[in-house]
């Protein structure tokens, strides 16, 4: 079965510094995976995507995220924080079905950044 | 343009009434997805149109959950006899047809059951 896995449940970096959010996955076939953002009540605002091709992929607002198969592994990075990054993440994988994205989130890592 | 709306943002309801969630989809998507989010959780599929057909319903909790699409644009999603368990966050998202489509995400209902 499809499933995703994000291990911290809260992030804490400083401004200015570099952060990562983990996820792994676990997938039969070739991964569809993806970033969301969800700011408080607020929906979900796509960040990226990694469908084929390039294992490095970039996205909104400054993110990337580097596709790993080999650790199964999609991790979201940010060279430089801001305050206003603060918010939720949830890394989600596309689950095999019929030609559509029907979509399996990890439970989310709230990233706070402080000033 | 006008991303996906949801209708109404909040809801209060007590133990067994019904309640309608409404989702405006961005114009021209052909899917349409519904996801049901509980606090401190990431959201989980409820159910999957393309157009007016409903093509799957797997993640519906119970029979008390329904959703319809008749015009291939606006959806209704009816939960009958609510029950406490039902409060969550109701999510609607839109997208192309096909896989590998980023789906567009609401604001989403907070539905809050008494």
């Amino acid at each position: 079965a499809q499933s995703v896995a994000q291990p911290e449940d809260q992030v804490n970096v400083a401004e200015g510094n570099p952060l990562t959010v983990k996820c792994t996955y676990s997938v039969s076939g070739n991964p569809y995976l993806f970033w969301y953002v969800q700011y408080p009540n607020r929906g979900l605002q796509f960040l990226l995507k990694y469908i084929t091709g390039d294992n490095l992929v970039k996205g909104s607002y400054g993110f990337e995220a580097e596709f790993n198969k080999s650790q199964t592994s999609f991790h979201l990075k940010k060279p430089s924080a801001l305050v206003s990054d603060s918010a939720l993440y949830f890394c989600a994988v596309r689950a095999l079905a019929g030609g559509y994205n029907k979509l399996i989130f990890g439970a989310g890592t709230r990233l706070a950044v402080h000033p | 343009g006008a991303g996906v709306s949801q209708s109404p943002r909040y809801k209060v309801a007590k133990r067994g009434q019904d309640v309608a969630l409404r989702c405006d989809p961005i114009s021209g998507h052909v899917s349409l997805f519904w996801y049901q989010q509980a606090l401190g959780q990431g959201p989980e599929f409820l159910t999957y149109f393309q157009n007016e057909a409903q093509l799957d319903k797997s993640g519906l909790p119970s029979d008390r959950f329904f959703a319809e699409r008749p015009e291939g644009s606006v959806s209704t999603l009816k939960i009958q006899r609510t029950q406490q368990e039902d409060s969550a966050v109701y999510l609607c998202a839109s997208s192309r047809r096909g896989a590998g489509q980023t789906q567009y995400f609401g604001p989403g209902t907070r539905l809050l059951v008494l």
